[in-house]
């Protein structure tokens, strides 16, 4: 049974960057055609998608925050990371990782796209 | 970027009922539609894919339907551990986007 599981530190400052890792067990994150991604949570909120990564180093990101954002890859040890730079309150959020199946070309991820496997999440809060 | 809407926001309702939620998209999605459950604490799951695919292990209780922008999930008899939120999230167009929720709970 594939398993992925977030790490992290759960308190960062503000203007510093947040800095998370899922690790996947149970199943290769080097598997072809399931993408990993990230995904946060504000409290009471709705969900809101960060952006995935598949296992060759290709990244797609939300437009709106792909200036703070970088998603890499780790495939000897089956991880994928999250760095999140200039965080302020607003990206407080629990923090979830999750596989997704669908479409990914040159730069976007479309059809077809859907998380089949989440972590259970990691609260992150910024404050000083 | 397309905007999903959900209704209602929330609902409340007795074991036994069924119950049907709706997703709107602000423009044609086809049937690239899913749907979550997410209960407190926990991570959403993944009921429906497809606008109307069941997802393996989800009760039959579940369905879901629609294509272009009007979609629904239906529970047809509500059961204790179906009180929950559940999210519609889009995929035809990038960025993937999803719905505000709807929040299922006891009458």
């Amino acid at each position: 049974q594939l398993q992925l599981q977030e790490s992290g530190p759960g308190l960062v400052k503000p203007s510093e960057t947040l800095s998370l890792t899922c690790t996947v067990s149970g199943g290769s994150i080097s598997t072809s055609g399931y993408y990993w991604g990230w995904i946060r949570q504000p409290p009471g909120k709705g969900l809101e998608w960060i952006g995935t990564i598949y296992y060759s180093g290709s990244t797609y990101y939300s437009p709106s925050l792909k200036s703070r954002v970088t998603i890499s890859v780790d495939k000897s040890n089956n991880q994928f990371s999250l760095e999140l730079s200039s965080v302020t309150a607003a990206d407080t959020a629990t923090y979830y990782c999750a596989r997704h199946l669908g479409y990914c070309d040159s730069t976007a991820c479309y059809k077809s796209v859907y998380f089949d496997y989440w972590g259970q999440g990691t609260l992150v809060t910024v404050s000083s | 970027d397309i905007q999903m809407t959900q209704s209602p926001s929330s609902l409340s309702a007795s074991v036994g009922d069924r119950v049907t939620i709706t997703c709107r998209a602000s423009e044609n999605i086809a049937t690239y539609l899913m749907w979550y459950q997410q209960k407190p604490g926990k991570a959403p799951k993944l009921l429906i894919y497809g606008a109307s695919s069941l997802q393996s292990g989800v009760p039959s209780r579940f369905s879901g339907r629609g294509s272009g922008t009007d979609f629904t999930l239906t529970i047809s008899s509500l059961q204790p551990e179906d009180f929950a939120t559940y999210y519609c999230q889009q995929s035809y167009s990038p960025p993937l986007t999803f719905g505000p929720g709807t929040k299922v709970d006891i009458k």
